[in-house]
């Protein structure tokens, strides 16, 4: 059963570093996701992502942030410069169709600033 | 503001219990609801809801939409220990389909 997919699954980095998330979203898929989870709080909205641009972002999603799909399959979440409150669970998510259809989520990617 | 709120915060049961989830929501534009189960790491998807009265059905699982009073319930019957997990209800907002998250129920299902 197809699905979606991340790398690394935890990322450790230092305040100020650049990391880089990667996605592979499911193949047939046109919309794409980026949430994310702080420990023991909700599962947030980042940003959504259809036909090579941003479609919505969220008041998290600042400069700081970025998005881009450079090849047919990955879906990459950039973040320029961490601070330690970006420390979370960040999922991707795919779905064939926007407005109410399902999501499906990869297994996320725990990252940790220090 | 759109908002999600689960009930309860958290549920302990012995196995064979039967379980009701709650999920209520004001959102506007409301098109769907979804439910997801969370383990350890990522949501999975169980149901998407669409219209009131219609019960979603999944094995044990069974899911029912009731857009008038602006809520959802999930049932679980006959639980097991492998239902211990954190149970989610989200709507699809906007034309984009974003996610709206409750805080989520905590469900532990004790042999």
């Amino acid at each position: 059963e197809p699905e979606v997919t991340q790398t690394p699954s935890h990322q450790v980095t230092q305040m100020g570093q650049e990391v880089i998330l990667r996605c592979v979203p499911i193949s047939n898929h046109l919309y794409f996701y980026w949430y994310r989870q702080i420990l023991g709080q909700k599962v947030e909205f980042l940003v959504s992502f259809y036909n090579n641009e941003i479609s919505e972002k969220s008041e998290i999603f600042d400069d700081q942030f970025s998005v881009e799909r450079p090849d047919g399959s990955n879906f990459t979440l950039k973040i320029r410069s961490t601070k330690l409150e970006d420390s979370a669970m960040y999922f991707c998510a795919s779905s064939e169709r926007s407005r109410g259809y399902e999501q499906y989520f990869g297994p996320g990617t725990r990252l940790t600033v220090t | 503001e759109d908002k999600v709120v689960q009930s309860p915060l958290s549920l302990v049961v012995h196995e064979g219990d039967t379980v009701t989830l709650n999920c209520s929501y004001e959102v506007t534009n409301f098109r769907s609801l979804l439910w997801y189960k969370q383990e350890k790491k990522a949501p999975t998807f169980l149901f998407m809801l669409t219209s009131s009265g219609i019960e979603k059905k999944s094995g044990r699982l069974s899911s029912i939409l009731d857009k008038k009073e602006l809520f959802s319930i999930l049932n679980i019957t006959a639980t097991q220990t492998g239902d211990s997990a954190i149970y989610l209800c989200a709507p699809p907002k906007g034309n984009t389909g974003k996610l709206i998250f409750g805080q989520g129920t905590t469900l532990q299902v004790k042999p």
